[in-house]
């Protein structure tokens, strides 16, 4: 079985600063990772995703996040957050080869403050 | 293709009522996915279909909660007798397998009262 722990619950940051939300997975096997963003009153849309291959993943809206396996982590960086990034954002596991559910964190509030 | 449909978008109903929940998924999507959210609790799953058969329930809170999928485009979830604990979001999500990840609908905002 897999978990995900994401260890800030709210992150506020002003516009224009870079900003890194953490993610950190324990599972027995290999893992797929995936990183998720819901808006207000909106459900959750994929950001990226890491399958296998090179570490750094860039998805939309200029978000990147690095695996790495070692310290069985998997954060989302963005350079410079803009007001309309300002959201909740869940990692999410699966392991490889088993069940096919998504293992979600309990997200972490990204406010981006003028 | 409009992604994943949820019907209704809200939906306010007193305490004891029947509540039916509906989900469209993905064309050629084999996997549909039901999640509760609340403050609380966070994202939860509830069940799961696989090719319209049902493989994990037991996220399902209790006797209460059911959930069918008549065929491969169509899933309901369906609450009887209905309490203010079931007061949450329902998200409904469907994948075509291992790696996809998901697409989720836009949600049924439940307020039972």
């Amino acid at each position: 079985a897999q978990s995900v722990t994401q260890l800030d619950s709210q992150v506020p940051v002003f516009e224009e600063a870079p900003v890194e939300l953490r993610c950190n997975y324990s599972s027995s096997v290999s893992v797929y990772l995936f990183w998720y963003v819901q808006y207000p009153n909106q459900g959750l849309q994929l950001l990226l995703k890491y399958l296998s291959g090179s570490t750094l993943v860039k998805g939309i809206n200029g978000f990147e996040a690095e695996f790495n396996k070692s310290q069985t982590s998997f954060h989302l960086r963005k350079p410079s957050v803009h007001i309309s990034d300002t959201a909740e954002y869940f990692c999410a596991a699966e392991g490889q080869g088993g069940s096919e559910k998504l293992v979600f964190g309990k997200g972490t509030k990204l406010t981006v403050n003028p | 293709d409009a992604g994943v449909i949820q019907s209704p978008r809200h939906e306010v109903t007193e305490m004891g009522q029947e509540v039916t929940l509906r989900c469209k998924p993905i064309s050629g999507h084999d996997y549909l996915f039901w999640y509760r959210q609340t403050m609380m609790r966070g994202l939860e799953l509830l069940i799961y279909f696989n090719n319209n058969v049902p493989i994990d329930d037991s996220g399902m809170p209790e006797d209460r909660f059911s959930a069918k999928m008549p065929n491969a485009s169509f899933s309901t979830l369906k609450i009887q007798p209905s309490e203010p604990r079931d007061s949450a979001v329902y998200f409904c999500a469907s994948s075509f397998g291992p790696q996809g990840g998901y697409t989720f609908g836009s949600g049924t905002r439940l307020t039972v009262v």
